[in-house]
């Protein structure tokens, strides 16, 4: 019962530092997706993915990079981190069609110095 | 494009008190309407949906009911249990997207025996 599987669980980065969050799911869901959720903001959609070698931007994308290159992975880059990538970031997948339940990883927590 | 504004937080009850978390959406036609819970240090899980005007989505005994008339989707439990302590969230998807989901801010709720 993996479900969706993300690591590290927290990290804290120098600015500047950059660093991939790991994401799989082993449900074989077409859809993905990276969060990030602030106090008072609920979560903010960074990127998604409609299936392996498809990726698109969500509402806060800027700083990051995804790629997709299997149906299980999906790993989320931080290209120079700055602290206002503090935050705690998570991964979600669901079936491909129509709206299907969300299932969601446990959470990166990750501080930025 | 689709949005929802959620009850702000936090909110304390006892144990056994009656739960309301107000949900209000804005949203083009007729979406689906969901709740998912966050309990403390995991991840947000599914708790309930609706699919349809008048539906009524319930779950360890949470309900909630989907009124296209009051445009809301208002989150009840009869008597909440310490268990229960979680943040609540309300969603919908994204204007033109059957799967990006747009949330609320989060309700933090805390049940004291």
């Amino acid at each position: 019962n993996a479900g969706v599987t993300q690591t590290p669980k927290f990290q804290v980065l120098k600015t500047g530092q950059s660093m991939t969050l790991q994401c799989a799911q082993d449900m074989n869901h077409e859809y993905m997706s990276w969060y990030r959720q602030d106090p008072g903001m609920g979560l903010r959609l960074i990127h998604y993915s409609v299936g392996a070698g498809i990726t698109d931007q969500g509402e806060v994308p800027n700083g990051y990079n995804v790629s997709r290159s299997t149906t299980e992975d999906f790993p989320l880059r931080l290209l120079s981190a700055a602290p206002s990538q503090t935050s705690v970031y998570f991964c979600a997948s669901s079936y491909g069609r129509g709206y299907a339940e969300a299932f969601f990883g446990q959470g990166t927590r990750l501080t930025v110095v | 494009g689709n949005s929802v504004t959620q009850m702000e937080g936090p909110v304390t009850l006892s144990e056994e008190a009656f739960l309301t978390i107000n949900c209000t959406y804005t949203a083009t036609g007729y979406p689906s309407l969901f709740w998912y819970v966050q309990y403390p240090g995991e991840g947000l899980q599914l708790l309930l949906k609706a699919t349809k005007a008048d539906d009524k989505g319930s779950n360890k005994g949470f309900e909630a009911t989907y009124r296209k008339e009051t445009t809301s989707f208002h989150l009840e439990k009869g008597s909440v249990q310490v268990s229960d302590s979680a943040v609540y969230f309300c969603a919908l998807p994204v204007s033109g997207s059957a799967r990006q989901l747009t949330f609320g801010s989060g309700t933090q709720l805390t049940v004291l025996p």
